[in-house]
């Protein structure tokens, strides 16, 4: 079946420095999409979502980026931090979205000292 | 208050015996989730359930069933434990149709030896 993935297994980054984790997506009837951050020995814990009807949306150093056309997805962090090493993952959710998220495979990010 | 708790943490038990795991979600969510992560990070859905309806996905073994005692709860009862069955099992929930993101538990790691 369809599913999420990711360019990257690992990214390793400077503390300060901007970072960015890919992922594709195949699901075209996808309409709302979301990043989660996963620390170890813990839950995933949600970061920033998008909808289908938008292309970019901004938190908190955080920026999602949706490109309909290549079925792209992006989450840059800005200023990384210590506290930002984790496995990131992004997820879709079909219209309705009573069977739940489907999950891409996870980038571990690293944020070298 | 954690939103989304589930119990035990950790659970090892041996082949070939039954065991369950506890989910409780105090955000008034109507919808609950049961995902499989294994070894290498990657998470699955395995069940959604809203409002007695079930929607399980066709990959996972009958042994595996959910019990929902009421919208607040979601258990996970296993049978016959396989090896196979190591892993980290998440609870989540989410109000269904919202389009908002689904809160996860802190995980259940199962070990069977």
């Amino acid at each position: 079946g369809e599913s999420v993935g990711l360019h990257l297994p690992t990214l390793s980054v400077q503390e300060g420095d901007n970072s960015i984790i890919n992922c594709a997506y195949s699901n075209s009837a996808s309409d709302y999409f979301i990043w989660y951050k996963q620390e170890s020995g813990k839950g995933p814990q949600f970061i920033i979502d998008i909808r289908s009807n938008m292309d970019k949306r901004q938190g908190q150093r955080v920026t999602v980026l949706l490109n309909k056309t290549v079925k792209h997805l992006s989450l840059q962090i800005a200023a990384t931090q210590p506290g930002d090493s984790a496995v990131y993952f992004c997820a879709e959710n079909m219209a309705g979205g009573a069977d739940g998220l489907t999950f891409g495979k996870g980038t571990h990010l690293i944020i070298q000292p | 208050d954690t939103a989304v708790s589930q119990t035990p943490k950790y659970l090892v038990t041996q082949m070939g015996n039954d065991k369950s795991i506890k989910c409780e979600q105090n955000l008034g969510h109507d919808t609950m989730y049961w995902y499989k992560q294994d070894s290498k990070k990657f998470l699955k859905i395995m069940f959604s359930y809203n409002n007695k309806e079930l929607i399980i996905n066709e990959t996972v073994p009958n042994r595996f069933s959910p019990k929902s005692p009421d919208k607040a709860h979601l258990n996970l009862h296993i049978n016959s434990l396989e090896l196979g069955d190591s892993a980290v099992y998440f609870c989540a929930s989410s109000l269904r149709g919202s389009k908002s993101e689904a809160f996860f538990g802190q995980g259940t790691r199962l070990t069977v030896v």
